[in-house]
C-alpha cells in the first residue's frame, strides 16, 4: 500500500512569495495534519483537518492557511514567506483524530 | 504550555549494547505515548506506540509508561549502527494533536 506522498520533495523561494505544499495520505485515512520542524527541533504542529473541516490550529500567523479536499488530500499554503519560515514541511496521516500518526516524505523549504 | 522534555545530549553505545532513551511530558491529561525514529534528512518514523502505565516490548524495542511519574522510555536491546538517528518522543491527549520533544540523537558505534 502506499504510504503518505507529499510534492514537492524540495522548493526555493525568495522573500514575499507565496508557496503551496500538497499532501495525500494514506488510503482509508481521512485525517491529515502539518508540521513544520526546524533543524535541531522537534515537529511542531500546525493545522489539522478530519473529514475537510479544520479540528485543530497551531500557534502560526495568519500567513499559513490550510484546506482538505473531499478525496481526503489536502494543501498548506504560506504567504509572504519570511526566512524564518526556512523548514521541513511535514504531512501526517491518520485514520481519524484519535489514531496513530504516519507522516510522509516532507517539503524542504528553502526561503532566499 | 504542553511541554515534551527529552535529553539534547547525544546518546552514544557501543554496537549489541541496550540504549536507553527518556521523555518527561508535562500535561498530566496526556493519554496517547509515541516513540518516532527520524534519520538525518529524513521524516520520522513511527516505531512504538504505548497507552497504558508498563512496558511494551515490539522485537528489540521496549517502550516503557508511567504515568504518575509522567515518564515514559524506549529500550533498545542489541543496538545496531542502523539504529543510529534521532529518536522523538510525542504525546497527545485525546483528540488533540501531537507534541513532540526536540528528540535525542543515538551513536551506535561498530
Amino acid at each position: 500500500d502506499a504510504g503518505v506522498t507529499q510534492s514537492p520533495t524540495h522548493l526555493i523561494k525568495t522573500r514575499g512569495q507565496h508557496v503551496t505544499l500538497r499532501c495525500s495520505p494514506i488510503s482509508g485515512h481521512k485525517s491529515v495534519s502539518w508540521y513544520q520542524q526546524v533543524l535541531g527541533q522537534g515537529p511542531q504542529f500546525i493545522f489539522q483537518y478530519y473529514e475537510k473541516e479544520e479540528r485543530g490550529r497551531g500557534n502560526f500567523p495568519d500567513r499559513f492557511s490550510a484546506r482538505q479536499f473531499p478525496n481526503y488530500s489536502s494543501e498548506l499554503n504560506v504567504n509572504a514567506l519570511l526566512l524564518g519560515d526556512s523548514a521541513l514541511y511535514l504531512c501526517a496521516s491518520s485514520f481519524d483524530v484519535a489514531n496513530e500518526q504516519f507522516f510522509g516524505p516532507g517539503t524542504r523549504l528553502t526561503v532566499l | 504550555q504542553k511541554e515534551v522534555e527529552q535529553n539534547s545530549r547525544p546518546l552514544s553505545v557501543p554496537e549489541g549494547a541496550i540504549a536507553s532513551l527518556n521523555c518527561t511530558y508535562s500535561d498530566r491529561g496526556s493519554q496517547s505515548f509515541f516513540w518516532y525514529r527520524q534519520y538525518s534528512g529524513k521524516s520520522p518514523e513511527l516505531i512504538m506506540s504505548i497507552y497504558s502505565n508498563g512496558d511494551k516490548e515490539d522485537g528489540r524495542f521496549t517502550a516503557q509508561l508511567n504515568k504518575a511519574s509522567q515518564y515514559v522510555s524506549l529500550l533498545i536491546r542489541d543496538s545496531q549502527p542502523s539504529d543510529s538517528a534521532t529518536y522523538l518522543c510525542a504525546v497527545k491527549r485525546g483528540y488533540s494533536t501531537l507534541t513532540f520533544g526536540k528528540g535525542t540523537m543515538l551513536l551506535v558505534s561498530p
